[in-house]
């Protein structure tokens, strides 16, 4: 039930880009994205809804292929603030699952 | 004011013996949950909680057991500690279930089982 994310890790310099992939084996019916820091608590990004809306950042944007059970979140001209690990994570009612996580690291 | 606050942040405990992690939040939310954070990272649901329901994921030992004294409220006590029990264990709430809103957490508590 877990959706699985790619790639695992990334490691990227500031000013680049990075595109991180969440699938799902179910049906989606909305798709989060978090970003834990390490040491702290997973901190709410954004949400993306059945039918197109979004909510959320404002420089990260992701996109929600419901048809397919993905979703992908675009990072572009990163920041060294955005070095984390990234959790998608998907759920319907009580039960939420989140994604396998992909490590981003960001550098100088 | 902090939105989910989890006490204690640490926790160093022998095995065999009974622990609780508290948990309290001041959003008014309705549904609350815990998870738990392996070495790997990976976060799994343990439990979530609202007013009329809790739903438990299959897989958690029953030796852990949710409590849940009022809506701001929901505690985690586990018995017969194990070594695997070992991970950082986040407490969780949201409006209503997942669906669209977002969820907060606290800052997590740190088990250690020695």
């Amino acid at each position: 039930q877990q959706p699985v994310q790619s790639p695992q890790a990334v490691i990227l310099r500031e000013g680049e880009d990075a595109v991180i992939n969440c699938s799902s084996s179910k049906a989606l019916y909305s798709v989060h994205w978090y970003r834990q820091k390490h040491g702290e608590a997973p901190v709410f990004l954004m949400i993306l809804l059945k039918g197109g809306e979004q909510k959320g950042h404002e420089k990260i944007s992701a996109s929600f292929n419901e048809k397919k059970q993905q979703s992908s979140l675009y990072l572009t001209a990163s920041q060294l603030s955005y070095s984390g690990t990234y959790f998608c994570g998907t759920g319907l009612g009580n039960q939420f699952y989140f994604g396998t996580g992909t490590s981003l690291t960001v550098i100088p | 004011d902090t939105a989910v606050s989890q006490t204690p942040k640490y926790l160093v405990t022998q095995m065999g013996n009974d622990k609780s992690i508290k948990c309290e939040q001041n959003l008014g939310h309705d549904t609350m949950y815990w998870y738990k954070q392996d070495s790997k990272k990976f976060l799994k649901i343990m439990f979530s909680y609202n007013n009329k329901e809790l739903i438990i994921n299959e897989t958690v030992p029953n030796r852990f057991s949710p409590k849940s004294p009022d809506k701001a409220h929901l505690n985690l006590h586990i018995n017969s500690l194990e070594l695997g029990d070992s991970a950082v264990y986040f407490c969780a709430s949201s409006s209503l279930g997942w669906g669209n809103t977002e969820a907060f957490f606290g800052q997590g508590t740190r088990l250690t089982v020695v």
